[in-house]
């Protein structure tokens, strides 16, 4: 089954230890993204990826890592999480980037960080 | 920069009743238009899509028209189902010169649909 994949799907944490948030697609898509979801705010963008080893920040980067080692991973890494990074995230693929591409969600990693 | 307005909810419907969400648009290039659902625990899935002027995107009974004129892309259901209670986001990608490559979203509307 197509499908992107996010672990863990629920997590909480304390301010200052390091996470990461895996995400994976099995349909080769060379585009990959991720999202933050907050309330009153809708998603907003954190960082994406074009294909492997090419990477770039959205619009709200900061306290964010991504690295793209391989096609189909695309995990995001809190180093140094904070209160203000408790949100609900969305990891996000396509075959490529353009304008009218179906981008194809995972499940969701909802964050708490006391 | 691009930006997307959407009604704002909550939305509360009886079954069968008419849906309307309203989403306008503002865009530097020629964006493409996005309905996305989030039902309850859930990520987002595409609803439906048009890609340029005039298109209409249609899938599972809704509808929504690309309208460049009034830069508008209202999603419509004849009768809603209390299976269709769910988060629908509008989008817009645009992939001309200087543009992030990501999806610009409004902020979601929630949708009850009542027995």
């Amino acid at each position: 089954e197509a499908q992107v994949t996010q672990n863990p799907r629920y997590l909480i944490t304390v301010t200052g230890k390091k996470l990461t948030v895996t995400c994976s697609q099995n349909m080769n898509h060379e585009y990959m993204s991720w999202y933050r979801q907050d309330p009153g705010l809708g998603l907003r963008q954190i960082y994406y990826s074009m294909n492997v080893e090419v990477t770039d920040k959205g619009d709200v980067p900061e306290g964010y890592k991504v690295s793209r080692k391989e096609k189909r991973n695309f995990p995001l890494i809190l180093e140094s999480p904070s209160p203000n990074q408790t949100s609900l995230y969305f990891c996000a693929s396509s075959f490529s980037w353009t304008s009218g591409e179906t981008q194809y969600f995972g499940p969701g990693t909802r964050l708490l960080v006391l | 920069g691009n930006s997307v307005t959407q009604m704002e909810g909550p939305v509360t419907l009886s079954e069968e009743a008419f849906l309307t969400i309203n989403c306008t648009y503002t865009a530097t290039g020629y964006p493409s238009l996005f309905w996305y659902v989030q039902y309850p625990g859930e990520g987002l899935q595409l609803l439906l899509k048009a890609t340029k002027a005039d298109d209409k995107g249609s899938n599972k009974g809704f509808e929504a028209t690309y309208r460049k004129e009034t830069t508008s892309f209202h999603l419509e259901k004849g009768s809603v189902q209390v299976s269709d209670s769910a988060v629908y986001f509008c989008a817009l990608s645009d992939s001309s010169g200087g543009s992030n490559y990501k999806l610009t979203f409004g902020k979601g509307t929630l949708l009850t649909v009542n027995p």
